[in-house]
């Protein structure tokens, strides 16, 4: 089964400092697709990051980057120059057929 | 603004009751699918339509529907309902099922309180 952790339940940040959110994944398949989701208080879900399985190279949106590590089944998330805005629970997820979701982490970013 | 519809987006009933949650995807977008947020058991896949088939199942109870109508809308249909449905249900869309367009962009979402 195809499982997604996150292990930082909440993480605070300072107004234009980096951040980085950790998730890691597990499956036995090869070709999948990863993705980070911001949901703010709105609660609307945001795509703010995909990553295909097959791409080595790491994707990138702005402010947003990830490490994908598929070996070490990592997909961590790098928020830099954080601004208020950011400030969101962030979801980790994992793609072959239909999408799993990690818990979410909570993060905070602090003026 | 994704693009994805959801309606209505707060609703409030009784146990044992039904209700019918309805989605419109992005133009174009030929996948469905619904999620349920609730604050024990995080965000859950409950079901894919694909082209008015279905193509996925996941968590959705037995209790819980859903079709997709030749225009692409959906709904979802949730039947004697229990306390514990109250949750965030959300609808999502992507052009495919995998590959090209798979990524999913959500609706607003329609809050769901049993009372």
């Amino acid at each position: 089964a195809q499982t997604v952790t996150q292990s930082q339940p909440e993480m605070s940040v300072q107004e234009a400092e980096t951040v980085t959110l950790s998730c890691t994944y597990d499956t036995s398949e090869s070709n999948y697709y990863l993705f980070w989701y911001k949901q703010p208080p709105s609660r609307q879900m945001i795509l703010v990051i995909r990553q295909e399985a097959y791409k080595q190279q790491n994707a990138t949106e702005n402010r947003f980057s990830v490490n994908f590590q598929k070996a070490a089944k990592s997909f961590s998330l790098k928020i830099s120059d954080s601004q208020l805005g950011d400030t969101a629970m962030y979801f980790c997820a994992f793609m072959i057929y239909d999408m799993r979701f990690g818990a979410g982490t909570r993060l905070t970013v602090k003026p | 603004d994704s693009g994805v519809t959801q309606t209505p987006k707060h609703l409030i009933t009784a146990t044992g009751q039904r209700v019918t949650l309805r989605c419109s995807p992005r133009s174009g977008d030929l996948s469905v699918y619904w999620y349920q947020q609730s604050l024990d058991q995080g965000l859950q896949f409950l079901i894919q339509y694909y082209n008015g088939e279905e193509r996925a199942k996941g968590n959705i109870l037995e209790r819980f529907s859903a079709q997709q109508f030749p225009d692409l809308h959906s709904e979802l249909n949730l039947s004697s309902l229990e306390l514990g449905d109250s949750a965030l249900y959300f609808c999502a869309s992507s052009t495919g099922t995998g590959g090209l367009g798979y990524e999913q962009y959500f609706g607003p979402g329609t809050r769901l309180t049993v009372t």
